[in-house]
């Protein structure tokens, strides 16, 4: 079966600085993986998503890359403001379900 | 237009009894999942519909969890003899199509405490 690994746990930057999670799976079957981005108390929500066939892909100060080969993707987040604050999920989508990493937590100080 | 919603919102059982959890998928969603989320973690996945098939339930713990979307519509996720390792949030989500690239939205939630 598919596992994803996520990292780091917790991050902390200040606001105007880069954040960068990196999440790694293991069954090369897998061929979708979206970001999820969830709020106190909120539900999940995608932010940003990407298919196997795209190596990586941008919307306004969010991005995400794609190495199928080192089975790696990862989420960008540039010039972070304290309204990103929030926990991250990775998560690939291996037969007919989505596997999700265990989550980041991101501190943005002002 | 309406998302997805799940109900109740809140559920305190105590351990033995059995629990109902509704959810309403976003009209037109072929697809609809359920997962199960710790606190502090990532949904884990239970158990997929594509309309009124249930299409994979590997991911339920045991015999006690079980699932129905009779209609295609409304799902029902259901604990018998609840047990307290059993308290956490449970969400659904639904999908437009089947394809697994299609963004899936979740719901609230119904967090569930055995006391």
């Amino acid at each position: 079966g598919e596992n994803v690994e996520q990292h780091p746990s917790t991050l902390s930057v200040q606001e105007g600085d880069s954040a960068v999670i990196k999440c790694t799976y293991s069954d090369s079957a897998s061929n979708y993986f979206p970001w999820y981005k969830q709020e106190l108390g909120k539900r999940p929500q995608l932010i940003i998503d990407i298919r196997s066939n795209v190596g990586e892909k941008k919307d306004q100060r969010i991005a995400v890359t794609l190495n199928k080969t080192a089975k790696h993707f990862s989420l960008h987040i540039t010039e972070t403001q304290p309204e990103d604050s929030a926990v991250y999920f990775c998560a690939a989508f291996y037969t007919d379900k989505l596997i999700f990493g265990t989550g980041t937590r991101l501190q943005v100080f002002p | 237009g309406a998302g997805v919603s799940q109900s109740p919102r809140y559920k305190v059982t105590k351990r033995g009894q059995d629990v109902a959890l509704r959810c309403d998928p976003i009209s037109g969603h072929v697809s609809l999942y359920w997962y199960r989320q710790a606190l502090g973690q990532g949904p884990e996945f239970l158990t997929y519909f594509n309309y009124e098939a249930q299409q994979d339930k590997s991911g339920l713990p045991n015999d006690r969890f079980s699932a129905e979307r009779p209609e295609g519509s409304i799902s029902t996720l259901t604990i018998q003899r609840t047990e307290q390792r059993d308290s956490a949030m449970y969400r659904c989500a639904s999908s437009f199509t089947s394809a697994g690239y299609d963004e899936q939205f979740f719901g609230p939630g119904t967090r569930l405490t055995v006391l």
